[in-house]
């Protein structure tokens, strides 16, 4: 089985800096999907970024990119010129492409907090 | 882009009494939803698998008879706590992925269950 290892449970930043949080994944699959996903305080699930295994670019969106290590199964995120809008907890996603309904598989989560 | 709606957002029970939740997309035919459960400031935990028009299929640990799930329609998916007693008190989430997209699923807005 699948298994997500985020292994830091806080984080802090200053606004405007830059943060980077881990994640590790164990999986025996060659295809598959990573995620980033957000949950504010009110607790809404929010898509942060997503990256495929067999693309070898790493994904950016706006001052969110990943650094995807394939070989070594990690998956960090960094936050650029971080606001106080993304504190948040951060929740490492895994997701296998052999199948079109296979569940999300999630790390423990990270909380990040922006210091102003 | 898929939208998930969840409701009802917040309930109060009594123990004893069923609650039930429903889970709608709004904008795309969901085959699939899946339910979480989430405990404070813990991740989300995968309870069972939804598929239209079949059973679920529920983790181990979950007991099929006190979380029941019907997903009756392309559109709806319902979990229905039953006997609720304290320690069902939690964060439920669903989730359902729209096949014509190759982002992670779309996630409901939760709802928080409270039985008194």
């Amino acid at each position: 089985a699948q298994t997500v290892t985020q292994s830091q449970p806080e984080m802090s930043v200053q606004e405007a800096e830059t943060v980077t949080l881990s994640c590790t994944y164990d999986t025996s699959e060659s295809d598959y999907y990573l995620f980033w996903y957000k949950q504010p305080p009110s607790r809404q699930m929010i898509l942060v970024i997503r990256q495929e295994a067999y693309k070898q670019q790493n994904a950016t969106e706006n001052r969110f990119s990943v650094n995807f290590q394939k070989a070594a199964k990690s998956f960090s995120l960094k936050i650029s010129d971080s606001q106080l809008g993304d504190a948040a907890m951060y929740f490492c996603a895994y997701r296998s492409a052999n199948s079109g309904n296979t569940p999300l598989v999630f790390g423990k989560g990270t909380r990040l907090s922006v210091i102003a | 882009g898929a939208v998930v709606s969840q409701h009802p957002s917040w309930v109060i029970c009594k123990s004893g009494t069923s609650v039930k939740i429903e889970c709608r997309s709004l904008d795309f035919q969901a085959t699939t939803m899946f339910w979480y459960r989430q405990f404070p400031k813990q991740s989300l935990m995968l309870m069972a698998t939804s598929n239209e028009g079949s059973k679920a299929t529920y983790e181990q640990g979950v007991e099929k008879d006190k979380f029941l799930i019907n997903h009756a329609s392309l559109t709806l998916s319902t979990l229905t706590v039953t006997s609720a007693h304290p320690e069902d008190s939690s964060f439920y989430i669903c989730s359902a992925r729209d096949s014509g997209r190759v982002e992670g699923y779309t996630f409901g807005s939760g709802t928080r269950l409270t039985v008194v």
